[in-house]
């Protein structure tokens, strides 16, 4: 079974472009979550996603979005780039979103704003 | 104060020794997780505990909720357990949001 996986796995891009970034769930994952990891901040959620709805949202300004497709994959899209908004992002999936199940990480997308 | 509190921040041991990691939370939890990431980013899970204690091969996690307080144990340890560990809670009162401790950096020597 493949794991999650995630695209691109590197990214520079400069202040105010926007980015789009892709997470594939294992087969037969509906539920998606997206974390911020910073050295200074550690891992801070972004926003769950399951069965295309959006369940809950972290402390993020706006500019960072996402969705999530009927096959289950996500996405992720912040606008406006800040230098701030360099990190590692990561997704995970679970089966069904359940407050007991494990999670299963993607290696991340290492965003660089420059 | 953060509502997940990880100790120690930084652990250098020697390769054979017990380990022992500890995650102190201030809210009400349904969950707790602790989690192993590598350099390079990739994060594992490794339990996911609402009480009592699990065991898998040389990894042990045990919460007590009454005192809000977990542990994982690493028992004879090994330089390829060096790693980052972390503790990661999800509220009982939220739709399934994880408040993540800052980590404890493990480097066991040989």
């Amino acid at each position: 079974k493949a794991g999650v996986t995630q695209t691109p796995r590197y990214l520079i891009k400069t202040r105010g472009q926007q980015v789009t970034l892709s997470c594939s769930p294992i087969s037969g994952h509906r539920s998606v979550s997206w974390y911020q990891q910073t050295p200074g901040q550690g891992l801070q959620f972004l926003f769950e996603y399951f069965s295309e709805t959006q369940r809950n949202k972290g402390n993020f300004p706006g500019r960072f979005s996402g969705r999530q497709f009927s096959n289950s994959r996500s996405e992720m899209n912040v606008s406006t780039l800040e230098l701030g908004d360099s990190a590692l992002y990561l997704c995970a999936s679970s089966g069904a979103g359940r407050r007991d199940e494990k999670l299963f990480f993607g290696s991340g997308t290492q965003l660089s704003v420059l | 104060k953060n509502e997940v509190e990880q100790s120690p921040q930084n652990l250098t041991a020697q390769e054979g020794e017990f380990i022992t990691i500890n995650c102190s939370y201030s809210v009400g939890i349904s969950a707790l997780h602790w989690l192993q990431q590598h350099p390079g980013g990739g994060i594992v899970s490794l339990f996911m505990l609402s009480s009592g204690k699990k065991k898998h091969g040389r990894l042990i996690a045990t919460i007590n909720i009454q005192e809000k307080h977990s542990s994982l144990h690493i028992t004879a340890s090994h330089p390829r357990d060096s790693a980052v560990y972390i503790c990661a809670v999800r509220l009982k009162d939220s739709n399934y949001q994880l408040i993540w401790g800052a980590g404890t950096k493990l480097i066991i020597k040989p």
